[in-house]
């Protein structure tokens, strides 16, 4: 069974705006990594962010992870329509259902 | 980072035949490698842990003798899908964890008729 699970499934935005997906997982972690993918293609490796760390920064992409709720979060902020894509949580090779996200220009 | 690559990047065939799908680490070694397919619109499932000099590791569910993997370097591991059907048309994706930080190869897309 999937360890991760995205929230929401969708989201459609503005261009501009932040976007924010949420990832839970049942299993104790090493580290969580977050992906992109466009559709139809190859993944995307964003941010790795280890049990350890509470928060991470890649550019517009800020990672959460809060460890007692077995959860972390993906934060893109002021969106490009570049963004469209699927992203996905995964953990120990186990991976979510992803969150679609659509930026509308 | 790390480079791996997936050749082919889309394979056509008939229903019965066998494909190949070799995965490379371009500019490092790999005793491990994964396997991955992804159905359309779903996320990716791991099929089987490939390991250098030695036999897979198959996920529950995964039928070894219907994909043959084969890890004979530390810079290939190869996917064969044997006797095809079309429903194991599919995207398979492979991927190496140099230092727990999965590189993944683009991706082959099977289709098979």
């Amino acid at each position: 069974s999937q360890q991760g699970e995205e929230d929401p499934q969708a989201l459609s935005i503005q261009e501009g705006e932040n976007a924010t997906m949420n990832c839970s997982y049942k299993t104790s972690i090493n580290n969580l990594q977050w992906y992109r993918q466009n559709s139809g293609r190859g993944l995307v490796h964003l941010i790795l962010i280890r049990s350890n760390e509470r928060e991470k920064h890649s550019g517009r992409l800020r990672v959460t992870l809060d460890t007692s709720k077995k959860s972390s979060s993906l934060l893109i902020t002021a969106s490009r329509a570049a963004d469209t894509a699927s992203y996905f949580c995964a953990s120990s090779y186990v991976w979510g259902a992803g969150t679609k996200l659509i930026i509308k220009p | 980072g790390a480079v791996v690559s997936q050749h082919p990047s889309r394979v056509i065939c008939k229903s019965g035949t066998s494909v190949k799908i070799e995965c490379r680490s371009l500019d490092f070694q790999a005793t491990t490698m994964f396997w991955y397919r992804q159905f359309p619109k779903q996320s990716l499932m791991l099929m089987a842990t490939s390991n250098e000099g030695s036999k897979a590791t198959y996920e529950q569910g995964v039928e070894k003798d219907k994909f043959l993997i084969n890890h004979a370097s530390l810079t290939l591991s190869t996917l064969t899908v044997t006797s095809a059907h079309p429903e194991d048309s599919s995207f398979y994706i492979c991927s190496a964890a140099p230092d727990n930080e999965q590189f993944f190869g683009p991706g082959t897309r099977l289709t098979v008729l």
